[in-house]
Protein backbone atom coordinates (compact mmCIF):
# COMPACT_ATOMS: atom_id res chain seq x y z
CA UNK A 1 0.00 0.00 0.00
CA UNK A 2 1.62 3.02 -1.13
CA UNK A 3 1.77 5.77 1.78
CA UNK A 4 4.29 8.22 0.15
CA UNK A 5 2.93 10.10 -2.65
CA UNK A 6 5.14 11.69 -5.35
CA UNK A 7 4.02 13.74 -8.40
CA UNK A 8 4.65 13.72 -11.78
CA UNK A 9 5.71 10.46 -12.20
CA UNK A 10 7.73 11.82 -14.86
CA UNK A 11 9.00 14.81 -16.56
CA UNK A 12 10.83 16.29 -19.59
CA UNK A 13 12.19 19.75 -19.85
CA UNK A 14 14.87 21.91 -21.44
CA UNK A 15 18.31 22.80 -20.10
CA UNK A 16 18.10 25.77 -18.14
CA UNK A 17 13.87 24.95 -17.34
CA UNK A 18 12.70 25.36 -13.35
CA UNK A 19 11.29 21.81 -12.26
CA UNK A 20 10.00 21.26 -9.01
CA UNK A 21 8.47 17.49 -7.52
CA UNK A 22 6.13 17.32 -4.99
CA UNK A 23 6.02 14.80 -2.14
CA UNK A 24 3.74 13.67 0.53
CA UNK A 25 3.55 11.01 3.13
CA UNK A 26 0.72 10.13 5.07
CA UNK A 27 2.59 7.90 7.75
CA UNK A 28 2.93 10.60 9.94
CA UNK A 29 6.80 10.52 10.12
CA UNK A 30 8.70 12.68 11.51
CA UNK A 31 11.68 12.45 8.45
CA UNK A 32 11.79 12.88 4.94
CA UNK A 33 14.13 12.13 2.65
CA UNK A 34 15.21 12.48 -1.08
CA UNK A 35 17.08 10.84 -2.79
CA UNK A 36 18.88 10.66 -6.57
CA UNK A 37 19.16 7.23 -8.45
CA UNK A 38 21.30 7.19 -11.67
CA UNK A 39 20.85 5.37 -14.68
CA UNK A 40 23.11 2.69 -12.94
CA UNK A 41 20.57 2.35 -10.01
CA UNK A 42 23.38 4.13 -7.62
CA UNK A 43 21.38 5.74 -4.92
CA UNK A 44 22.48 9.33 -3.57
CA UNK A 45 20.94 11.06 -0.84
CA UNK A 46 20.65 14.64 -1.44
CA UNK A 47 18.52 15.75 1.58
CA UNK A 48 16.83 14.66 5.06
CA UNK A 49 14.42 16.81 7.16
CA UNK A 50 13.75 15.88 10.52
CA UNK A 51 11.11 17.99 12.62
CA UNK A 52 12.22 21.48 10.84
CA UNK A 53 15.32 20.40 10.66
CA UNK A 54 16.98 20.32 6.85
CA UNK A 55 19.73 18.74 6.62
CA UNK A 56 21.36 19.26 3.63
CA UNK A 57 24.39 17.39 1.95
CA UNK A 58 27.53 19.11 0.36
CA UNK A 59 27.93 17.29 -2.90
CA UNK A 60 24.05 18.81 -3.79
CA UNK A 61 24.52 21.82 -6.10
CA UNK A 62 22.92 24.90 -5.23
CA UNK A 63 20.29 24.68 -8.30
CA UNK A 64 18.54 22.05 -5.91
CA UNK A 65 16.78 23.80 -3.02
CA UNK A 66 13.86 21.75 -0.77
CA UNK A 67 10.98 23.25 0.36
CA UNK A 68 8.76 21.73 3.46
CA UNK A 69 5.07 23.59 4.30
CA UNK A 70 5.08 20.60 7.31
CA UNK A 71 6.01 17.64 8.48
CA UNK A 72 4.11 15.81 6.08
CA UNK A 73 5.34 17.17 2.90
CA UNK A 74 8.98 17.59 1.57
CA UNK A 75 8.89 18.97 -2.12
CA UNK A 76 12.07 19.21 -4.43
CA UNK A 77 13.02 22.08 -6.59
CA UNK A 78 15.32 22.42 -9.63
CA UNK A 79 15.90 26.24 -10.47
CA UNK A 80 17.87 25.48 -13.66
CA UNK A 81 17.99 21.77 -14.58
CA UNK A 82 21.39 20.53 -16.36
CA UNK A 83 21.53 17.37 -19.03
CA UNK A 84 23.50 15.36 -15.81
CA UNK A 85 20.02 15.71 -13.45
CA UNK A 86 18.25 13.05 -15.82
CA UNK A 87 17.44 10.71 -13.04
CA UNK A 88 15.09 8.58 -10.80
CA UNK A 89 14.11 10.96 -8.00
CA UNK A 90 12.84 9.20 -5.19
CA UNK A 91 11.01 10.27 -1.90
CA UNK A 92 10.91 8.28 1.53
CA UNK A 93 9.87 9.30 5.12
CA UNK A 94 11.03 7.07 8.24
CA UNK A 95 9.92 7.14 11.81
CA UNK A 96 13.24 8.05 12.94
CA UNK A 97 16.92 7.52 13.23
CA UNK A 98 17.64 3.31 12.29
CA UNK A 99 13.54 2.65 11.57
CA UNK A 100 12.45 1.33 7.76
CA UNK A 101 12.32 3.86 5.15
CA UNK A 102 9.37 3.83 2.97
CA UNK A 103 9.68 5.18 -0.65
CA UNK A 104 7.38 6.93 -3.06
CA UNK A 105 7.78 5.21 -6.79
CA UNK A 106 9.78 8.21 -7.84
CA UNK A 107 10.46 11.19 -10.50
CA UNK A 108 11.83 10.65 -13.47
CA UNK A 109 13.64 13.62 -14.84
CA UNK A 110 14.51 14.04 -18.59
CA UNK A 111 16.61 16.88 -19.52
CA UNK A 112 16.96 17.23 -23.46
CA UNK B 1 32.94 6.00 8.25
CA UNK B 2 30.51 3.59 7.51
CA UNK B 3 30.52 1.54 4.46
CA UNK B 4 28.25 -0.64 2.28
CA UNK B 5 29.89 -3.49 -0.36
CA UNK B 6 27.54 -5.45 -2.55
CA UNK B 7 30.41 -7.01 -4.38
CA UNK B 8 28.17 -8.61 -7.24
CA UNK B 9 26.23 -6.09 -9.47
CA UNK B 10 24.43 -8.77 -11.76
CA UNK B 11 23.49 -12.52 -10.45
CA UNK B 12 22.14 -14.72 -13.19
CA UNK B 13 20.47 -17.84 -11.59
CA UNK B 14 17.10 -20.05 -12.58
CA UNK B 15 14.37 -20.54 -11.36
CA UNK B 16 13.98 -22.57 -8.95
CA UNK B 17 17.61 -22.92 -7.63
CA UNK B 18 18.41 -20.71 -4.23
CA UNK B 19 20.30 -17.86 -4.33
CA UNK B 20 22.50 -15.79 -2.55
CA UNK B 21 23.18 -12.07 -2.59
CA UNK B 22 26.18 -10.65 -0.84
CA UNK B 23 26.43 -8.03 1.90
CA UNK B 24 29.81 -6.68 3.47
CA UNK B 25 29.99 -3.17 5.87
CA UNK B 26 31.85 -1.45 7.68
CA UNK B 27 31.16 0.33 10.63
CA UNK B 28 32.29 1.45 13.78
CA UNK B 29 29.09 0.11 15.82
CA UNK B 30 26.81 -2.80 15.07
CA UNK B 31 24.58 -0.51 12.66
CA UNK B 32 21.22 -1.47 11.73
CA UNK B 33 20.81 -3.75 8.78
CA UNK B 34 18.56 -3.76 5.81
CA UNK B 35 17.95 -5.24 2.32
CA UNK B 36 15.48 -3.53 0.22
CA UNK B 37 14.23 -4.74 -3.10
CA UNK B 38 12.99 -2.78 -6.28
CA UNK B 39 10.92 -3.54 -8.89
CA UNK B 40 11.09 -2.13 -12.22
CA UNK B 41 9.63 1.59 -12.23
CA UNK B 42 8.99 1.56 -8.67
CA UNK B 43 10.60 2.30 -5.71
CA UNK B 44 12.36 0.42 -2.75
CA UNK B 45 10.56 -2.08 -0.66
CA UNK B 46 11.97 -3.33 2.43
CA UNK B 47 12.66 -7.18 2.56
CA UNK B 48 13.41 -7.54 6.00
CA UNK B 49 15.75 -5.99 8.64
CA UNK B 50 18.10 -7.01 11.71
CA UNK B 51 18.98 -4.65 14.63
CA UNK B 52 19.91 -7.62 17.49
CA UNK B 53 19.22 -10.85 18.48
CA UNK B 54 18.92 -14.23 16.42
CA UNK B 55 21.24 -13.54 13.62
CA UNK B 56 19.14 -15.15 10.77
CA UNK B 57 16.23 -12.82 10.37
CA UNK B 58 13.41 -13.73 8.12
CA UNK B 59 11.61 -11.69 5.55
CA UNK B 60 8.88 -11.29 2.94
CA UNK B 61 8.38 -13.94 0.27
CA UNK B 62 10.78 -16.20 1.46
CA UNK B 63 13.67 -14.35 1.68
CA UNK B 64 16.19 -14.24 4.71
CA UNK B 65 19.77 -13.01 6.04
CA UNK B 66 21.99 -13.86 8.29
CA UNK B 67 24.39 -11.16 10.09
CA UNK B 68 27.81 -12.25 11.06
CA UNK B 69 29.62 -9.61 12.95
CA UNK B 70 32.80 -10.99 12.87
CA UNK B 71 32.41 -11.21 9.09
CA UNK B 72 30.54 -8.01 8.61
CA UNK B 73 28.21 -9.35 6.41
CA UNK B 74 24.66 -9.44 5.98
CA UNK B 75 24.22 -11.67 2.89
CA UNK B 76 20.76 -12.41 1.64
CA UNK B 77 19.55 -16.03 0.90
CA UNK B 78 16.47 -17.65 -0.55
CA UNK B 79 16.06 -21.24 -1.18
CA UNK B 80 14.13 -21.13 -4.27
CA UNK B 81 13.96 -18.25 -6.78
CA UNK B 82 10.73 -17.15 -9.10
CA UNK B 83 10.71 -15.38 -11.82
CA UNK B 84 8.84 -12.87 -10.11
CA UNK B 85 12.27 -12.27 -7.68
CA UNK B 86 13.62 -10.56 -10.77
CA UNK B 87 14.70 -6.70 -9.45
CA UNK B 88 17.55 -5.35 -7.92
CA UNK B 89 18.51 -5.80 -4.19
CA UNK B 90 19.55 -3.33 -2.04
CA UNK B 91 22.14 -3.55 0.99
CA UNK B 92 21.94 -0.49 3.51
CA UNK B 93 23.07 0.30 6.63
CA UNK B 94 22.18 2.49 9.92
CA UNK B 95 24.63 3.25 12.56
CA UNK B 96 22.66 5.19 15.42
CA UNK B 97 21.88 8.11 13.77
CA UNK B 98 19.83 9.26 11.14
CA UNK B 99 21.88 8.17 8.39
CA UNK B 100 21.53 5.46 6.10
CA UNK B 101 23.92 4.14 3.33
CA UNK B 102 23.01 1.78 0.74
CA UNK B 103 24.99 -0.24 -1.49
CA UNK B 104 25.51 -0.05 -5.32
CA UNK B 105 22.77 -2.69 -5.62
CA UNK B 106 22.59 -6.33 -7.01
CA UNK B 107 20.44 -6.46 -10.00
CA UNK B 108 18.99 -10.03 -10.07
CA UNK B 109 18.01 -11.82 -13.07
CA UNK B 110 15.81 -14.83 -13.06
CA UNK B 111 15.47 -17.23 -15.85
CA UNK B 112 13.02 -19.56 -17.01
Amino acid sequence: ETAVFQTPNYHVTQVGNEVSFNCKQTLGHDTMYWYKQDSKKLLKIMFSYNNKQLIVNETVPRRFSPQSSDKAHLNLRIKSVEPEDSAVYLCASSPGAGNTLYFGEGSRLIVV
Amino acid sequence: AQSVTQPDARVTVSEGASLQLRCKYSSSVTPYLFWYVQYPRQGLQLLLKYYSGDPVVQGVNGFEAEFSKSNSSFHLRKASVHWSDSAVYFCAVSPNNNRIFFGDGTQLVVKP
